[in-house]
């Protein structure tokens, strides 16, 4: 059964620093991964899609890898800003590319 | 272009009562998936429907059903309501019942079980 954790489950930091979000999965047979924005009370926003062949995805200043033989990604995000403080989710596809399973997520708070 | 929009945004019912959920994909979709997420957790998928059909489902009792309309939008439908119930349903769209493309959520159900 494929379980994913994200590491850590909050993070807190001054505007301006860079920071690593850390997303496992145990079983590297997957279709893609994505990672997603929410914030507070709403639906979920895509910020980036790795297909299973990629290695990398980049977005402003975003940017998400992919290592499926040792099961983990990261989402890089740099100069942090207050408007970026929100719940961060990584998801991977299963491979039937139809179901997500996510982790429960990173709450990032930036103060300014 | 509209994205994937739920109705209603809110809802309260009581222990034994069924709702229904509805939702209507992004323009250009087919695919509707739906996800229950219970606070402070991750979205746990429930189903997918494909095509009028349910694809695939996830670890959720009969209790849970749902339906696809010919223009793509879909019910959730859940009988026998729960304390555990409560959550916030969210809609998710796409191209194809397996899609390399993103899934595009709508902004969520915030259904209360009392």
């Amino acid at each position: 059964k494929q379980e994913v954790t994200q590491i850590p489950a909050a993070l807190s930091v001054p505007e301006g620093e860079n920071l690593v979000l850390n997303c496992s999965f145990t079983d590297s047979a997957i279709y893609n991964l994505q990672w997603f924005r929410q914030d507070p009370g709403k639906g979920l926003t895509s910020l980036l899609l790795i297909q299973s062949s990629q290695r990398e995805q980049t977005s402003g200043r975003l940017n998400a890898s992919l290592d499926k033989s040792s099961g983990r990604s990261t989402l890089y995000i740099a100069a942090s800003q207050p408007g970026d403080s929100a719940t961060y989710l990584c998801a991977v596809s299963n491979q039937a590319g139809t179901a997500l399973i996510f982790g429960k997520g990173t709450t990032l708070s930036v103060s300014s | 272009d509209a994205g994937v929009t739920q109705s209603p945004t809110h809802l309260i019912k009581t222990r034994g009562q069924q709702v229904t959920l509805r939702c209507s994909p992004k323009s250009g979709h087919d695919t509707v998936s739906w996800y229950q997420q219970a606070l402070g957790q991750g979205p746990q998928f429930i189903f997918q429907y494909y095509e009028e059909e349910e694809r695939q489902r996830g670890n959720f009792p009969d209790r849970f059903s749902g339906h696809q309309f010919p223009n793509y939008s879909s019910e959730l439908n859940v009988n026998a309501l729960l304390l555990g119930d409560s959550a916030l349903y969210l809609c998710a769209s796409s191209r194809g019942s397996r899609s390399t493309d993103t899934q595009y959520f709508g902004p969520g159900t915030r259904l209360t079980v009392l």
